[in-house]
C-alpha cells in the first residue's frame, strides 16, 4: 500500500470556508512534502516539511506534522474557487535513500 | 524559463508499437524522475536518474526503458507498447543528487493511450 495516505478523497467546501486535509504514512520519515496539482497540469510543489519541524506556513497554506502519530495536515485558509485542484503528500522515508511515495490524493472543490 | 518540459503532450499507440517520451529540464538540477499516474493510485516512480550517466529502478519499471542522455534530458522509451501502459506520464527534476531531499518540479505530462 502507499506509504502516504490522503484523507478525505474528496472535499467540497464554499469559497472563503477553510479546507483541511490530513496524510498518513507507516513508516519513519525525512521529510514530507505537500503538492498541488490542477487539472490537466503537473504537480506544483506547495511546502517540504522536515521531520524534526512541527509547523510551516506559507501564505493561506499551514501544514503540520506529528511523527508520533505519523501524520501531517495541510490546512487551506480562507478558500478560492482557484484553490480547486488535488492535493498530494509526498512522504520521503528515513531509510534506503530517502524514497519518495506520494499519495493517492485529496480533491477539493471549492465553491464560488 | 521553460522548468520541465514534455513531448509530446498525447500520443494514441496500437498494442506492439513502440515510442519514446521526452524530457528536458531548463534548471540546470541534478535528478531526474519518470513516473506515471493512474486513476486512484497517485504517482508512481518507473525510473530515477541521479544525474547523467546513472539510472535506478523504481517501483513499477518492467516494461519501460530510460536514457539519460546528459544533464538536461532524461528519456522514457516503451519498446513493446500493451495496454496496461496507458497512463499519464510524468516528468519531474529536483536539484539535489538525492533522492527526496527537496522538492521535484514537474512537467505537464504525456497522456498515452493504447489501444
Amino acid at each position: 500500500s502507499q506509504q502516504g495516505e490522503e484523507d478525505p478523497q474528496a472535499l467540497s467546501i464554499q469559497e472563503g470556508e477553510n479546507a483541511t486535509m490530513n496524510c498518513s504514512y507507516k513508516t519513519s520519515i525525512n521529510n514530507l512534502q505537500w503538492y498541488r496539482q490542477n487539472s490537466g497540469r503537473g504537480l506544483v510543489h506547495l511546502i517540504l516539511i522536515r521531520s524534526n519541524e512541527r509547523e510551516k506556513h506559507s501564505g493561506r497554506l499551514r501544514v503540520t506534522l506529528d511523527t508520533s502519530k505519523k501524520s501531517s495536515s495541510l490546512l487551506i485558509t480562507a478558500s478560492r474557487a482557484a484553490d480547486t485542484a488535488s492535493y498530494f503528500c509526498a512522504t520521503a522515508a528515513n531509510t534506503g535513500g530517502f524514497k519518495t511515495i506520494f499519495g493517492a490524493g485529496t480533491r477539493l472543490f471549492v465553491k464560488a | 524559463n521553460a522548468g520541465v518540459t514534455q513531448t509530446p503532450k498525447f500520443q494514441v499507440l496500437k498494442t506492439g508499437q513502440s515510442m519514446t517520451l521526452q524530457c528536458a529540464q531548463d534548471m540546470n538540477h541534478n535528478s531526474m524522475y519518470w513516473y506515471r499516474q493512474d486513476p486512484g493510485m497517485g504517482l508512481r516512480l518507473i525510473y530515477y536518474s541521479a544525474s547523467e550517466g546513472t539510472t535506478d529502478k523504481g517501483e513499477v519499471p518492467n516494461g519501460y526503458n530510460v536514457s539519460r542522455l546528459n544533464k538536461r534530458e532524461f528519456s522514457l522509451r516503451l519498446e513493446s507498447a500493451a495496454p496496461s501502459q496507458t497512463s499519464v506520464y510524468f516528468c519531474a527534476s529536483s536539484e539535489s543528487p538525492f533522492w527526496g531531499v527537496g522538492p521535484q518540479h514537474f512537467g505537464d505530462g504525456t497522456r498515452l493511450s493504447i489501444l
